[in-house]
């Protein structure tokens, strides 16, 4: 079982819809979450970080945390074509040093 | 925007050619980073550096070597290049100390070995 685990989709949403992205993952002890989106071709680069139970809001985007389920989600309202990358789930191992990505989830928004 | 670079940006060699990916960043963090991507897939940490003279492996078993002599400057070697190194390698930095671990990526070396 793969220690952070993601739908590969593709998702596809239409522009103006809530995409809604789901990771699940093992290590119960983890406590830092975080979404990093990576564009084709790219480099990711940090969206959110999310420490605590519960719903976190910056602008578009609303990192949600479940501890007890080991679910992180990650919704991004009034979605944009700019938004289509593929969004990678982060999860910070049993040290400082190590954070344990996902495969990623590729988004395409749909004009 | 960040300020990390990698050089170069494409590579493509022959087996059996030593290579050294370079990395430099400019924003003075202590820790530093090099994962691998193959397309679809996860980034896997290969080695990884808190500080000037610290270098460790991560979980990534790898052939390759690095050094941190300077803080800004981590590069990557291979002594002897082969085609299952073929593969795209990010370099990627972050504060000491930092509870949100954010890393800032280097735009990756593409490496190609033929």
């Amino acid at each position: 079982q793969k220690e952070v685990e993601q739908n590969s989709g593709p998702l596809s949403v239409p522009e103006g819809a809530i995409a809604s992205l789901n990771c699940t993952y093992s290590d119960r002890v983890s406590q830092s979450f975080f979404w990093y989106r990576q564009y084709s071709g790219k480099s990711p680069e940090l969206i959110m970080s999310i420490y605590s139970n519960g719903d976190k809001e910056d602008g578009r985007f609303t990192a949600q945390l479940n501890k007890a389920s080991q679910y992180v989600s990650l919704l991004i309202r009034d979605s944009q074509p700019s938004d289509s990358a593929t969004y990678l789930c982060v999860v910070e191992g049993d040290s400082s040093y190590k954070l344990i990505f996902g495969s990623g989830t590729r988004l395409l928004v749909r004009p | 925007e960040a300020d990390i670079y990698q050089t170069p940006r494409y590579l493509v060699i022959g087996t059996g050619k030593k290579i050294t990916l370079e990395c430099s960043q400019t924003m003075g963090h202590d820790k530093m980073y090099w994962y691998q991507q193959d397309p679809g897939m996860e980034l896997h940490l290969i080695h990884y550096s808190y500080g000037v003279n610290s270098t460790e492996k991560g979980d990534l078993s790898s052939e390759s070597t690095v050094s941190r002599i300077r803080t800004e400057h981590f590069p990557l070697t291979l002594e002897s290049a082969r085609p299952s190194h073929t593969s795209q390698y990010l370099c990627a930095s972050s504060e000491r100390g930092s509870t949100n671990e954010k890393l800032f990526f280097g735009s990756g070396t593409q490496l190609s070995v033929l």
